[in-house]
């Protein structure tokens, strides 16, 4: 039982360059999200699925485009990097008891 | 709009000098109160969930309690390895959205 994997763990990307960033959960979880956490900031909400073949904005979601590939899977792309994506991204999935959160990708813009 | 505050923004006690932490929300149709534990390049694990007011939980050193606009994290005797970032966060609608606090750096001397 993994929980919550998160792939790569670190990643550099110049300005106008793509990548997707991929989560998958094994705890059955219907509920999944994209955060980033930069300091003085918290963690700050992207987007989230609430089932599979849902999505929804959070808190911060332009730049960012999302696809909840299966029940285990959602993904997170960049398709035009900027400075200001730079952060450490994390993912998370819920029952009502709690969100259970993923190691993060580290991601560098310059 | 949701809001969770938390207080102070870092607090350094020596080994054994109990004190608390404090988190003041603002959600709308709360369903929950959680507390998470972060360790520097990790990511959040979850603690407790609180649901309703005057609700306890315990676990080793640590006592979350809820009332109806803050929730406090008591820790009893701390040992250098309680040192991390304590996150609050906020639970509204069917779907547990959370509105995250920006956190408590707490460090624990020996």
């Amino acid at each position: 039982n993994a929980g919550v994997t998160q792939t790569p763990k670190f990643q550099v990307l110049k300005t106008g360059q793509s990548m997707t960033l991929q989560c998958a959960q094994d705890m059955n979880h219907n509920s999944m999200y994209w955060y980033r956490q930069d300091p003085g900031m918290g963690l700050r909400l992207i987007y989230y699925s609430a089932s599979e073949g849902t999505t929804d904005k959070g808190e911060v979601p332009n730049g960012y485009n999302v696809s909840r590939l299966n029940k285990r899977e959602f993904s997170l792309r960049l398709e035009s990097a900027a400075p200001s994506q730079t952060s450490v991204y994390f993912c998370a999935s819920s029952e009502p008891l709690g969100q259970y959160f993923g190691p993060g990708t580290r991601l560098t813009v310059t | 709009e949701d809001q969770v505050t938390q207080s102070p923004e870092a607090l350094r006690l020596q080994e054994g000098e109990s004190s608390s932490l404090n988190c003041s929300y603002t959600v709308s149709g709360l369903r929950g109160l959680f507390w998470y534990r972060q360790d520097p390049g990790k990511g959040p694990e979850f603690l407790f969930t609180l649901y309703s007011a005057g609700e306890e939980k315990e676990k080793e050193r640590l006592k979350a309690t809820l009332t109806k606009k803050e929730s406090f994290l008591h820790i009893t005797a701390p040992k250098p390895e309680d040192s991390a970032t304590y996150l609050c966060a906020g639970g509204g609608g069917s779907n547990y959205k959370l509105t995250f606090g920006k956190g408590t750096l707490l460090t624990v001397n020996p």
